[in-house]
């Protein structure tokens, strides 16, 4: 059973700083990973999206990378800025038809 | 519409009550997913749809959850007899084979209270 896990379950730096965000997934037979934004009482924004054959996607200050062989896959955010505060999470589909399991999210704190 | 639209946004309901509720996918979209999330969890994944039939209904908890698409367009999730273990987010995500093969974009979640 695919099993998703985010470390650290939550950060806080000061504004400015970059971010780097762990997400390791037991099974590397995945077809893609998606990494979301939630905001406090709102449903799940799409920030990237990797398939399987990608080894990063960009996009503005956002870069993720995924490790298929090793089961990791890490989100950069750049310059963080206060609006970056929120719970980041990470999701793996084993299906072209996108179920997705999801990891439990880093909640993130950006001081000004 | 331009995307995943739920409702009930909010809905506080006695235990023992059904309760309805309603999703609209994004125009096309033929991929449904229903996820559950409770107060300080993560998500737990439903049920989900390819056209109106659910090929994966894994999720489900328990014979008081269903659920059904019709027209290959809205979607319904009922819960019947709603115990308090049911207060959760419910949130509703569409996909498409076009574009982004497999990007999921969700709803903003129907936040079911059962008293």
């Amino acid at each position: 059973k695919q099993e998703v896990t985010q470390i650290p379950a939550a950060l806080s730096v000061p504004e400015g700083e970059n971010l780097v965000l762990n997400c390791s997934f037991t099974d590397s037979a995945i077809y893609n990973l998606q990494w979301f934004r939630q905001d406090p009482g709102k449903g799940l924004t799409s920030l990237l999206l990797i398939q399987s054959s990608q080894r990063e996607q960009t996009s503005g200050r956002l870069n993720a990378s995924l490790d298929k062989s090793s089961g990791r896959s890490t989100l950069y955010i750049a310059a963080s800025q206060p609006g970056d505060s929120a719970t980041y999470l990470c999701a793996v589909s084993t299906d072209s038809w996108g179920k997705l399991q999801f990891g439990a999210g880093t909640q993130v704190v950006v001081t000004p | 519409g331009a995307g995943v639209s739920q409702s009930p946004s909010n809905k506080v309901t006695e235990k023992g009550k059904d309760v309805e509720l309603r999703c609209d996918p994004i125009s096309g979209h033929t991929a449904l997913y229903w996820y559950r999330q409770r107060l300080g969890q993560g998500l737990e994944f439903l049920i989900y749809f390819q056209g109106n039939s659910a090929p994966d209904k894994s999720g489900l908890p328990s014979d008081r959850f269903s659920a059904e698409r019709t027209g290959e367009s809205v979607s319904t999730l009922t819960i019947q007899r709603t115990q308090q273990e049911d207060s959760a987010v419910y949130l509703c995500a569409s996909s498409s084979r076009r574009g982004k093969t497999g990007e999921l974009f969700f709803g903003e979640g129907s936040r079911l209270t059962v008293l």
